[in-house]
C-alpha cells in the first residue's frame, strides 16, 4: 500500500515569509498527526486530527501556525510569518484508530519536509 | 505526564559488535512502548513495540527490546550490528486518550554510528 506522502521535501524561505506543507495519509487512516522535529531532538506533536476534527493542538503556536484537514483526508500545515526558530523537519504521520484501543495503534510516518528559515 | 529519557545521545560501535540503546520512561498509568528508527533524510519507521504479554519483544532487522516494569526501562539491543544500522533511534511511549486516538511522546533520540 502507498505510504504517507508529503510535499515539498525541502523549502528555504526568509523570516517573516509564509510557507505551507501538504500531507496525504495512508488511505483509510482516521488519525493524522503533524510533528516538528528540530535538529538533534525527537519529534514533538504539533496537532492531531481524528477524521476532520482536532483532537490536540495544545503545542501548536497558534499565533503563527495553522492546520486544516478538509474532508478528513489530506492536510495542510501553514506557518505565517516564519521565524528563524521554525527551521526544522515537519513530519506527518497517520494511524487507523478505528477502535477504542487507539493507544496500541502504529503511526506511519512520511519522509518529512525540511524547512530552513534564513 | 508521560516522559521518555534516552540515556545516550550518541553510541559508536564497531561492525559485528553487540549494542544496547537505553530508554527509560515515566508514567503513572499502563504504557505501550515503541522503538522507531530514522535513516538519513527519511521519516520514522517502526522497529518494534510492546503492548502486553512477553516482556521480550522482537522487531525487524534483528533488533529486540526488553520491557522492565520495575525499572521503567525499555532498552533496545542487537547482538551483531551492521553498517546499515547507522541511523537515529527513538524510543516512544504511547498515551491513551478518551477518544481512543493515540499520542506518542518521543525521547530525544540516540544516534547509532557503526564503524568498520
Amino acid at each position: 500500500e502507498a505510504g504517507v506522502a508529503q510535499s515539498p521535501r525541502y523549502k528555504i524561505i526568509e523570516k517573516r515569509q509564509s510557507v505551507a506543507f501538504w500531507c496525504n495519509p495512508i488511505s483509510g487512516h482516521a488519525t493524522l498527526y503533524w510533528y516538528q522535529q528540530i535538529l538533534g531532538q525527537g519529534p514533538k506533536l504539533l496537532i492531531q486530527f481524528q477524521n476532520n476534527g482536532v483532537v490536540d493542538d495544545s503545542q501548536l503556536p497558534k499565533d503563527r501556525f495553522s492546520a486544516e484537514r478538509l474532508k478528513g483526508v489530506d492536510s495542510t500545515l501553514k506557518i505565517q510569518p516564519a521565524k528563524l526558530e521554525d527551521s526544522a523537519v515537519y513530519l506527518c504521520a497517520s494511524s487507523l484508530d478505528r477502535n477504542r484501543e487507539g493507544a496500541k495503534n502504529i503511526q506511519y510516518f512520511g519522509a518529512g519536509t525540511r524547512l530552513s528559515v534564513l | 505526564a508521560q516522559s521518555v529519557t534516552q540515556l545516550d545521545s550518541q553510541v559508536p560501535v564497531f561492525e559485528e559488535a553487540p549494542v544496547e540503546l537505553r530508554c527509560n520512561y515515566s508514567s503513572s498509568v499502563s504504557v505501550y512502548l515503541f522503538w522507531y528508527v530514522q535513516y538519513p533524510n527519511q521519516g520514522l519507521q517502526l522497529l518494534l513495540k510492546y503492548l502486553s504479554g512477553s516482556t521480550l519483544v522482537k522487531g525487524i532487522n534483528g533488533f529486540e527490546a526488553e520491557f522492565n516494569k520495575s525499572q521503567t526501562s525499555f532498552h533496545l539491543r542487537k547482538p551483531s550490528v551492521h553498517i546499515s544500522d547507522t541511523a537515529e533511534y527513538f524510543c516512544a511511549v504511547s498515551v491513551a486518550r478518551i477518544q481512543g486516538a493515540q499520542k506518542l511522546v518521543f525521547g530525544q533520540g540516540t544516534r547509532l554510528t557503526i564503524n568498520p
